[in-house]
């Protein structure tokens, strides 16, 4: 069971770049990182996703060292739109448990003007 | 595609009627999820479906929880007896559980369904 471990909050200004780091130590070679965005009212969505390295598309960014054992969202110049929680998830294909796809309490990020 | 297609997205109801919360999942998905939200608990599994069987419904609280997925594109979660603790939005969920590209897939989720016990 991969576990992930997130900071519960975050603060910053608009225009500022957020990284969202989340802790997943037992990560399995077969296992890809996957983070979630969910904004009030709305079900999660996905971001962003990885196995190893760097991954870029239009919205963000996701750093993942040589070990896997962490990852970290990268949120270039915020906007108050990006107020919302984001969810780090570890997990595989096919699903073989439910407990690949249990989401944890996530992060709360607030962008002040 | 439309999405995920949930209904009824609010519903407002008295301790211990029957609710049925209603779930399509995007045309083609194999793996369908249930999950509930509140503020004290977050997000929690209820149940997961692949190819209509339901895998692991480890997550259902008690008895008077039970979903079903009698075809490909329609699902239902059922509480009866309803209360008050019940209360929560209800989000479903699907993916496909391969794709040729290799990485692992994503879920995605309708809208959710946001229940009231009074």
């Amino acid at each position: 069971l991969a576990k992930t471990t997130q900071p519960i909050s975050m603060d910053s200004y608009e225009g500022q770049e957020v990284n969202i780091t989340c802790s997943h130590n037992n990560i399995a070679t077969n296992d890809y990182i996957t983070w979630y965005q969910q904004f009030p009212s709305q079900g999660p969505r996905f971001i962003i996703q990885g196995y190893k390295t760097k991954v870029t598309n239009e919205v963000a960014s996701l750093f993942i060292p040589a070990d896997r054992k962490s990852s970290t969202l990268s949120l270039p110049r915020v906007s108050l739109s990006d107020t919302a929680v984001y969810y780090c998830l570890v997990g595989d294909i096919p699903y073989s448990s439910a407990s690949k796809i249990i989401f944890g309490s996530g992060t709360r990020l607030s962008i002040r003007p | 595609d439309a999405g995920v297609i949930q209904s009824p997205r609010h519903e407002v109801t008295e301790m211990g009627q029957e609710v049925t919360l209603r779930c399509k999942p995007i045309s083609g998905h194999d793996y369908l999820f249930w999950y509930r939200q509140t503020m004290m608990r977050g997000l929690e599994l209820l149940i997961y479906f692949n190819n209509n069987v339901p895998i692991d419904d480890s997550g259902m609280p008690e008895d008077r929880f039970s979903a079903k997925m009698p075809n490909a594109s329609f699902s239902t979660l059922k509480i009866q007896p309803s209360e008050p603790r019940d209360s929560a939005v209800y989000f479903c969920a699907s993916t496909l559980g391969r794709t040729p590209a290799g990485g692992a897939n994503v879920l995605t989720f309708g809208a959710g369904s946001r229940l009231t016990v009074l």
